[in-house]
């Protein structure tokens, strides 16, 4: 069965911390990965999609890398606003128009001043 | 910026009741979904339709079902509301061509329903 988890559920670091969270598939024939992030109450917000293993998206303090199995979000100096849940999703080549995204369960991020 | 819209931020119904939640997007999306969020199982598709009356069951359709009359705009509908359907759903829209760079899908801010 198709999969991804993401690990750990949650984090807590003190602000400039560094850290990584993780983000693991167990299908072949990728189509995409995407990293989002969500704030208690609202819906996911977009942060990067990355296509081939190797690719790498950088957005502020906020870093994205694939491999061929697993995708990590780096997080560089963190700040108390860098507090979310991060999502991670998967896009398999299903059949049609449905290219279907397989989301992870989360990983719930706070940064502690 | 792509905007998805949920008409209800809110709601609260009564068991067996009808309840009708709303989703305009306005970039023209032809592929447009709902999600149902649930703490330690994550999103989970419900529908999703990729064109005017066109939709596909997602993983959990039963007790749900969805309208899509104008490009724009997808429903989700609970023809009787039971208690085990209280939760947080998100509609979200994305453009067909998906495999160009930017084209994700984007999510609206969710509505939360609870059914007494």
């Amino acid at each position: 069965e198709d999969q991804v988890t993401q690990s750990p559920e949650a984090l807590r670091l003190q602000e400039g911390e560094s850290s990584s969270l993780n983000c693991s598939y167990t299908v072949s024939g990728l189509r995409g990965l995407f990293w989002y992030r969500q704030d208690p109450g609202k819906g996911p917000e977009f942060l990067f999609t990355l296509y081939s293993a190797g690719e790498e998206k950088e957005k502020e303090r906020l870093k994205a890398t694939l491999t061929k199995k697993e995708s990590f979000l780096h997080i560089t100096a963190p700040k108390p606003e860098d507090s979310a849940t991060y999502l991670c999703a998967v896009q398999f080549p299903y059949g049609g128009a449905t290219n279907k995204l397989i989301f992870g369960t989360g990983t719930l991020l706070a940064v502690q001043p | 910026d792509v905007k998805v819209t949920q008409s209800s931020r809110y709601l609260v119904k009564r068991t067996g009741e009808k309840v009708f939640l709303e989703c305009v997007q306005d970039m023209d999306h032809e592929n447009m979904f709902w999600y149902r969020q649930d703490p330690g199982l994550g999103l989970r598709l419900i529908y999703f339709s990729y064109d005017v009356k066109m939709k596909e069951k997602g993983d959990i359709p039963e007790g749900y079902s969805v309208s899509r009359e104008k490009k724009e705009r997808f429903s989700l509908i609970l023809e009787s509301a039971s208690t085990n359907q209280t939760s947080m759903y998100l509609c979200a829209s994305r453009p067909s061509v998906v495999y160009k760079p930017g084209n994700t899908i984007y999510f609206g801010e969710g509505s939360w329903l609870t059914v007494v």
